[in-house]
């Protein structure tokens, strides 16, 4: 399978921990983005890269969360200290270019819930 | 005010019908749209991207009107297998590509 993947799919964890999510783009895309998406709402932009260079935060990402790309492939998106409020499905994202029209494919995403 | 805004249905369609919904968005920068599809607890898969002249892919047809601030999905001959969300996304280059969501749009299909 050539598409985006994510490990784990799901995640169960106690509240006050630590989390690490992973994300393989489709081999080339330059760009990868980080989604989060809640019970009956759309996905909300999280950050995104172009290879390895952290281009833009969102606000919805607080100093618990980081992100890293090393070396422009993988990229790493971790929780700390993780509250109730971090449940959700985290997505990822590829994107080939970054022009006008490029397309994003999504990964299946990783399932948090935290108890 | 949301920027993508979405009737979350449900429409109920009998199969083989045909469904159409909207979606508004209220940045008139936004340069490229598109209609993804998710089903329950699944991702977003691309339906199509949407261009200025309006296209179509097979039973479904999306029209953008630019000076309305309006995206439009027609489903014709409905399936039962188009029962899913239909997300209205839009993006600009100036933004770095960050696709934004509306909240969905509930299609049920039924025999």
């Amino acid at each position: 399978d050539t598409g985006v993947s994510q490990d784990p799919r799901h995640k169960i964890t106690k509240r006050g921990q630590n989390v690490t999510f992973r994300c393989d783009p489709i081999s080339e895309h330059n760009r990868l983005y980080w989604y989060r998406q809640t019970l009956g709402q759309g996905p909300e932009f999280l950050t995104y890269f172009q290879n390895e260079a952290q281009l833009e935060k969102s606000r919805l990402l607080s100093d618990r969360f980081s992100a890293e790309r090393p070396k422009g492939s993988f990229s790493t998106l971790e929780i700390q200290r993780t509250e109730q409020g971090d449940s959700a499905m985290y997505l990822c994202a590829s994107s080939l270019g970054t022009g006008v029209n490029y397309e994003q494919y999504f990964g299946p995403g990783t399932r948090l819930t935290v108890t | 005010r949301k920027e993508v805004e979405q009737d979350p249905g449900p429409f109920n369609v009998p199969e083989g019908a045909t469904v159409a919904f909207n979606c508004t968005y209220s940045n008139s920068a936004s340069q490229s749209f598109f209609w993804y599809r998710q089903d329950c607890r699944k991702e977003p898969k691309l339906l199509m991207s949407v261009y200025s002249s309006g296209n179509e892919d097979g039973r479904f047809t999306a029209q953008l009107n630019r000076a309305s601030q309006y995206i439009s999905l027609l489903i014709r001959d409905s399936k039962l297998s188009d029962s899913a969300t239909y997300l209205c996304v839009v993006s600009r280059e100036a933004a770095g590509n960050k696709l934004t969501f509306g909240g969905g749009t509930r299609v049920l299909v039924k025999p």
